[in-house]
């Protein structure tokens, strides 16, 4: 079956701070691969996502890429503000195996960042 | 509204009690998914509302769950009999481009269920 493994948290970093929280996965198919950020108080959000090998998300500053020989999809971000701070989810959708309904989601990574 | 609605936020409950949980998905909006986040653990998919099709009831945990969804909208997420280990965030999703590659979820703030 279909399972994502993350970073486990928390994280706590100095403003301006590098970012990274790992992913990886185990897939039968050929997932789409996801980040959702919980921010506190508030639901679950795309951050960002890639669909194929090699595909590079970015938003708000934040870049993951697809890397199908690693099975891995690492959220990085070069400098970090107090106003990332909250929970990350990895997730993957594998359409191939008729789970396309099921996102598959880590564990989550809390991140605080302090001024 | 512009966004998932969940109600209540909270809820606690004693042993054995049934519970109701609501979602109201975002407007014309066909796919509406529930999960459920326990402590420490990830997001499990629950069941899933694709329009008229019969529900995918796939992730449900036992027989004492069960939900439903009203006129393609609102959804109704029941559990009875509740067990201590039933405590958890129960979050809904609903989504327009269901079975896309691409498909984007959004997410309501959930329902913090406490099971005494």
């Amino acid at each position: 079956g279909n399972s994502v493994t993350q970073m486990e948290g928390p994280v706590t970093l100095s403003e301006e701070a590098f970012l990274t929280i790992n992913c990886t996965y185990t897939a039968t198919g050929y997932p789409s691969l996801f980040w959702y950020v919980q921010y506190p108080g508030e639901g679950l959000q795309l951050l960002l996502k890639a669909t194929k090998a090699d595909d590079k998300g970015s938003n708000k500053g934040f870049e993951a890429t697809y890397r199908k020989e690693t099975t891995s999809f690492h959220l990085e971000k070069g400098s970090v503000q107090v106003s990332d701070s909250a929970v990350y989810f990895c997730a993957l959708s594998d359409l191939t195996s008729g789970s396309a309904r099921q996102l598959t989601f880590g564990s989550g990574t809390q991140l605080t960042v302090l001024p | 509204g512009a966004g998932v609605s969940q109600s209540p936020s909270n809820k606690v409950t004693e042993k054995g009690k049934d519970v109701e949980l609501r979602c109201d998905p975002i407007s014309g909006h066909t796919a509406l998914y529930w999960y459920r986040q326990s402590l420490g653990q990830g997001l499990e998919f629950l069941i899933y509302f694709q329009g008229n099709s019969a529900p995918d009831k796939s992730g449900l945990p036992s027989d004492r769950f069960s939900a439903e969804r009203t006129g393609g909208s609102v959804s109704t997420l029941t559990i009875q009999r509740t067990q201590q280990e039933d405590s958890a965030v129960y979050l809904c999703a609903s989504s327009s481009q269901a079975g896309a590659r691409t498909e984007k979820l959004f997410f309501g703030s959930g329902t913090q269920l406490s099971v005494l």
